[in-house]
């Protein structure tokens, strides 16, 4: 079975760091491209950060200097580590496989169930 | 970055009816469309990508069309577990961008 897990989500100090994680099931992490997406308390989606099968990294500009996508294959696992963390980074993060049809259509196909991390003093 | 705008931001509907709801991007963007459901305290799901493609595993009551700036998700007999928030999502150009989301509750 396809699966995507997170796990690590806390309560953080500002200015403190986190690493969450995604453990995945069901494909390989290292032949796929995935992303962060993220969702503050009663808001919308958000994309956080991409990795793609290649290696290649990309970061939405609220997080770029301060977050880094990372992946172990042999753990079949993602990782984001959030850095210098504010309060408006408190949200619920989901870990994303994006899948593609038609050559170069690309969807968000299987969503882990999220970790929430708070952002607090 | 592209802005995408759905409306109406919610709308109250009753089970059996047809609903549409509209997206519109701030640039064309082919039909680089996707649509995700999300019930209250859980992920979304794919419903449908390519603007028109249904997902594999989701009912034919939902329906996706559009090109260029507008699009439209319809469901075209509501049942009970479709009430939830719908939101679309652009993937024409990096970075991906999303609706605001539509709220559908029961009438």
């Amino acid at each position: 079975e396809v699966q995507l897990v997170e796990s690590g989500g806390d309560l953080v100090q500002p200015g403190g760091s986190l690493r969450i994680s995604c453990a995945a099931s069901g494909f390989s992490v290292s032949d796929t491209y995935m992303r962060w997406v993220r969702q503050a308390p009663g808001k919308g989606l958000d994309w956080v950060s991409a990795i793609y099968s290649g290696g290649s990294k990309y970061y939405a500009e609220s997080v770029k200097g301060r977050f880094t996508i990372s992946r172990d294959n042999s753990k079949n696992t993602l990782f984001l580590q959030m850095n210098s963390l504010r309060a408006e980074d408190t949200a619920v993060y989901y870990c994303v496989r994006v899948g593609q049809d038609y050559g170069d259509y690309y969807f968000m196909d299987v969503w882990g169930k999220g970790t929430t991390v708070t952002v607090s003093s | 970055d592209i802005q995408m705008t759905q409306s109406p931001s919610s709308l109250s509907a009753s089970v059996g009816d047809r609903i549409t709801i509209t997206c519109r991007a701030s640039q064309k963007i082919s039909d680089y469309l996707n649509w995700y459901q999300q019930k209250p305290g859980k992920a979304p799901k794919l419903l449908i990508y390519a603007a028109s493609t249904l997902q594999s595993g989701v009912p034919s009551r939902f329906s996706g069309s559009g090109s260029g700036t507008d699009f439209t998700l319809s469901i075209s007999s509501l049942q009970p577990e479709d009430f939830a928030t719908y939101y679309c999502e652009q993937s024409d150009s990096s970075p991906v961008t999303f609706g605001q989301g539509t709220r559908l509750d029961l009438k």
